[in-house]
């Protein structure tokens, strides 16, 4: 079936550095990957879009040059959190679905980021 | 607007026992698709079904079964004989080609199952 591979798992970083996820499709051309994000007890919040080689779509009220997307190939996007605060602690998780996805939309297994 | 809600919050179980997590939905689409996810405490979030809007054939997968009713905008899973190990959050979600792909989530049901 379809894997995505999501690194790191977590991350503790201090305040003002930056941080970068990954996130990688396995077995499957990923034509599109979306990151999401969720604090604790609530749902997922999805932050962006991003399609191979175009600049990534984002929410309304998520910050563009805070959250860096990266879609350079069809495997792989990437998240970086720039000059991250305390308040980007959060668990990141992106899915991928490409031109044939028989089992919907596939998720990595996230990234709990701390940042202290 | 997409918009998927999951009304019952938490649910406690005994183990053995049926238990069924509700999921509305709302769209303006008539081709969209919905899905249920389960997150284990871990975090990852495990896919459980997609069903697209013409299919209204509910399905059994072993313990698993859903109820997808258009006329209620409805589309309910239930566990069967519910066992410790389902425990966890459980994600409705709802997505159409339209709108880029994307899924909106409602806001999961935290199921506890217990001996």
């Amino acid at each position: 079936g379809a894997v995505v591979s999501q690194h790191p798992s977590w991350v503790i970083c201090k305040s003002g550095t930056s941080v970068k996820i990954e996130c990688r499709s396995l077995d499957f051309q990923a034509t599109t990957m979306f990151w999401y994000r969720q604090f604790p007890k609530q749902s997922l919040m999805l932050m962006a879009t991003s399609n191979e080689g175009s600049k990534a779509t984002y929410e309304q009220g998520v910050e563009k040059d805070k959250f860096l997307i990266n879609h350079a190939s069809l495997t792989l996007s990437t998240l970086t959190v720039t000059s991250a605060h305390p308040e980007d602690s959060s668990f990141y998780i992106c899915s991928a679905i490409g031109t044939r996805y028989r089992y919907g939309y596939t998720f990595g297994s996230g990234t709990r980021l701390t940042v202290v | 607007a997409q918009k998927v809600t999951q009304a019952q919050t938490e649910i406690s179980v005994v183990e053995k026992e049926d238990v069924t997590l509700d999921c509305v939905y709302e769209t303006r689409d008539t081709t969209y698709y919905l899905f249920w996810y389960k997150q284990p405490p871990s975090g990852e979030l495990v896919f459980l079904i997609r069903r697209n809007s013409f299919d209204e054939q509910n399905e059994i997968s072993g313990r698993y079964s859903w109820n997808f009713q258009k006329s209620t905008s409805s589309f309910n899973f239930t566990i069967t004989a519910s066992q410790v190990v389902d425990s966890a959050v459980y994600f409705c979600a709802l997505g159409f080609t339209g709108g880029g792909n994307k899924l909106t989530f409602g806001t999961g049901t935290q199921l506890k199952v217990e001996l």
